[in-house]
């Protein structure tokens, strides 16, 4: 079946523009996180929603990051007023209900010039 | 504090030759340790899970081992297209759904 997309592949935008990155989970997935990760550096935790509770946003370095999941499916990460340091790869992943594994989409990769 | 640490941060081998990645962690309660492997420009991409000390799994060329203080990514007669980046994840009780997750070990086999 279908895995995780995210859209765009690629973004570059100029520093102090909001960007908007897309996913979609995989279909019956009701786990999705958000992750960053920089050059040579790990995955960083972001932000995850599980169903229709409320999102853990312990990960979310500034609050010019924002989150949103609507209809428990697709999901927006949103950066405002970014910053050169903002410049990473942007990893969506979703999990089945009742299982740990995660499954990752692609990725959107974003250049803060 | 939880914690997952990967050794060695980079290995080179020659086709065929078999090796291991090391894959440590300190948490409380594990819950389920995950490897994946991620290729250059993608995602990860999901191998295996382990819940207990003492279970394995294989899948062609890699199997992966657990232990109460660590986990083994066994990679036998290895090829080229085995070349990427390892990671290693756990799952620690009482931490909701988020995982904690190493630096990776960087693997590339020369043919």
């Amino acid at each position: 079946g279908a895995g995780v997309s995210q859209s765009p592949s690629n973004k570059v935008t100029e520093k102090g523009k909001d960007v908007e990155l897309r996913c979609d989970p995989i279909s019956g997935h009701t786990a999705l996180y958000w992750y960053r990760q920089s050059l040579g550096q790990g995955l960083e935790f972001l932000i995850y929603f599980q169903g229709n509770s409320a999102p853990d946003k312990s990960g979310l370095p500034s609050d010019r990051f924002s989150a949103e999941r609507t209809g428990g499916s697709v999901s927006t990460l949103t950066i405002q007023r970014t910053q050169q340091e903002d410049s990473a790869v942007y990893l969506c992943a979703s999990s089945h209900p009742g299982a740990y594994e995660q499954y990752f989409g692609p990725g959107t990769r974003l250049t803060v010039t | 504090e939880d914690q997952v640490t990967q050794s060695p941060e980079a290995l080179r081998l020659q086709e065929g030759e078999s090796s291991s990645l090391n894959c440590s962690y300190t948490v409380s309660g594990l819950r389920g340790l995950f490897w994946y492997r991620q290729d250059p420009g993608k995602g990860p991409e999901f191998l295996f899970t382990l819940y207990s000390a003492g279970e394995e799994k294989e899948k062609e060329r890699l199997k992966a081992t657990l232990t109460k203080k660590e986990s083994f990514l066994h990679i036998t007669a290895p090829k080229p297209e085995d070349s990427a980046t390892y990671l290693c994840a756990v799952q620690a009780a009482g931490n909701n759904r988020k995982l904690i997750w190493g630096l990776g070990t960087s693997l590339a086999v020369n043919p």
